[in-house]
């Protein structure tokens, strides 16, 4: 099983709809969480962390379920500009980063 | 958010040289520096981990003769890819870490081996 996997997508989705990624995560004592964004050829710029409790920023939802092993990300309202890659990324115990490969996330007129 | 740089953005280089890749935190101390690199439509690969004034600890099969990764401040690391090959070509990314858990990203280098 690989330590962080997410579904690659695509996921085509209309303008204004609501879309939800999850990815699930291996090592139980992962220590923190995060949301990537990733446009086409260009660096991943952080979209948000994931807190136990939930984190809510605008149109975006993350959250953490430890005893399932899963983050997920919520979009509500997609945008044409939310189309892009979305990558999870999971710290261990030792703090070293691990990355899922990413959904793609495709939001059409 | 944090600002990484990282110089330069493109390069082209002959067969058998060596290429030096800088990144830079501009506005925090990056205690951790950690090298990437990306083939088209595929997911991020870590490389190596750059602690401040240590050795480079390096992922399982990349080798740490051909890439060498220098973290000599709390504000700089740089990779130098030796004797480069055209399997070299690939986008190499570099992100740092200061005292939280987050991760900065530079904006990438293009590595093109003729």
């Amino acid at each position: 099983r690989k330590e962080v996997e997410q579904d690659p997508g695509p996921f085509n989705v209309p303008e204004g709809a609501t879309v939800a990624f999850n990815c699930t995560y291996s090592n139980s004592a992962s220590q923190s969480f995060f949301w990537y964004r990733q446009d086409c050829r260009k660096e991943p710029k952080l979209l948000m962390s994931v807190y136990s409790s939930g984190n809510e920023d605008g149109r975006f939802t993350a959250q953490l379920n430890r005893a399932s092993q899963y983050i997920s990300l919520l979009i509500r309202d997609s945008k044409l500009s939310d189309s892009a890659t979305y990558l999870c990324v999971v710290n261990g115990g030792s703090y070293i980063p691990t990355f899922g490969r990413g959904t793609s996330l495709i939001v059409h007129p | 958010g944090a600002v990484v740089s990282q110089h330069p953005s493109r390069v082209i280089c002959k067969s058998g040289t060596s290429v030096k890749i800088e990144c830079r935190s501009l506005d925090f101390q990056a205690t951790t520096m950690f090298w990437y690199r990306q083939f088209p439509k595929k997911s991020l690969m870590l490389m190596a981990t750059s602690n401040e004034g240590s050795k480079a600890t390096y992922e399982q099969g990349v080798e740490k003769d051909k890439f060498l990764i220098n973290h000599a401040s709390l504000t700089l690391s740089t990779l130098t890819v030796t004797s480069a090959h055209p399997e070299d070509s690939s986008f190499y990314i570099c992100s740092a870490k200061g005292g939280t858990y987050e991760q900065y990203f530079g904006p990438g280098t293009r590595l093109t081996v003729t």
